[in-house]
């Protein structure tokens, strides 16, 4: 069964940088074609994707946000971990990761809402 | 960057109904379409994926189609439950892009 669970602050303050955890199971981030990825809703906004790291360690980044974001992963702690730094209250969001497998998006987890204020 | 575009952006619709959301990719994406439905406070669900294929559990009722630049996601029979925003997805190259979704509302 495969799960995936977002974990980070609730609330940062404008400037900060954010760090948010995604931790699963029931797949290795080490087999050959697995992908974990992230992506945010903004309140009444569409779905963003943001990175996405590869099993070989390949990494891919949103065109606009790149130079604020850094995805990483610990295969031994089936976790993996996105930064992003300089946060503003435009990046209110809920924060989701998610699996992908063979060019889709298949499992998500339920997201993680990171309020940006003073 | 591909943009993904869709149309309409909101939709009524009563149950029973059978509707079409468009979806168009600024260069040729192949097949590469992903289609997700997203109801508040959840996480998003795959429904369709390689443009036609669809995902494991997802009901009949969900079938899509298209190639290259243009796709469509078609809900025949609409459902209480599919009440939802419903959002494609390029998986041609990354970045990944969504489009703007389309809302599915109660008529």
């Amino acid at each position: 069964q495969v799960t995936l669970r977002e974990s980070g602050p609730a609330l940062v303050k404008p400037t900060q940088t954010l760090t948010l955890t995604c931790t699963f199971s029931g797949f290795s981030l080490s087999t050959s074609g697995m992908c974990v990825s992230w992506i945010r809703q903004a309140p009444g906004k569409a779905l963003e994707w943001l990175a996405r790291i590869d099993w070989d360690d390949d990494k891919h980044y949103s065109t606009s946000l790149k130079t604020r974001l850094t995805i990483s992963k610990d295969t031994s702690k089936n976790q993996v971990v996105l930064t992003m730094t300089n946060m503003d209250p435009v990046d209110t969001a809920t924060y989701y990761c998610a699996r992908e497998v063979v060019t889709f998006l298949d499992y998500w987890g339920q997201g993680t809402l990171v309020t940006v204020s003073a | 960057d591909i943009q993904m575009t869709q149309s309409p952006s909101s939709l009524s619709a009563s149950v029973g109904d059978s509707v079409a959301i468009a979806c168009r990719a600024s260069q040729t994406i192949r097949t590469y379409l992903n289609w997700f439905q997203h109801k508040p406070g959840k996480a998003p669900k795959l429904l369709i994926f390689a443009a036609s294929s669809l995902q494991s559990g997802v009901p009949s009722r969900f079938s899509g189609s298209g190639s290259g630049t243009d796709f469509t996601l078609t809900i025949s029979s609409l459902q209480p439950e599919d009440f939802a925003t419903y959002y494609c997805q390029q998986s041609y190259t990354t970045p990944r892009t969504f489009g703007q979704g389309t809302k599915v509302e109660i008529k």
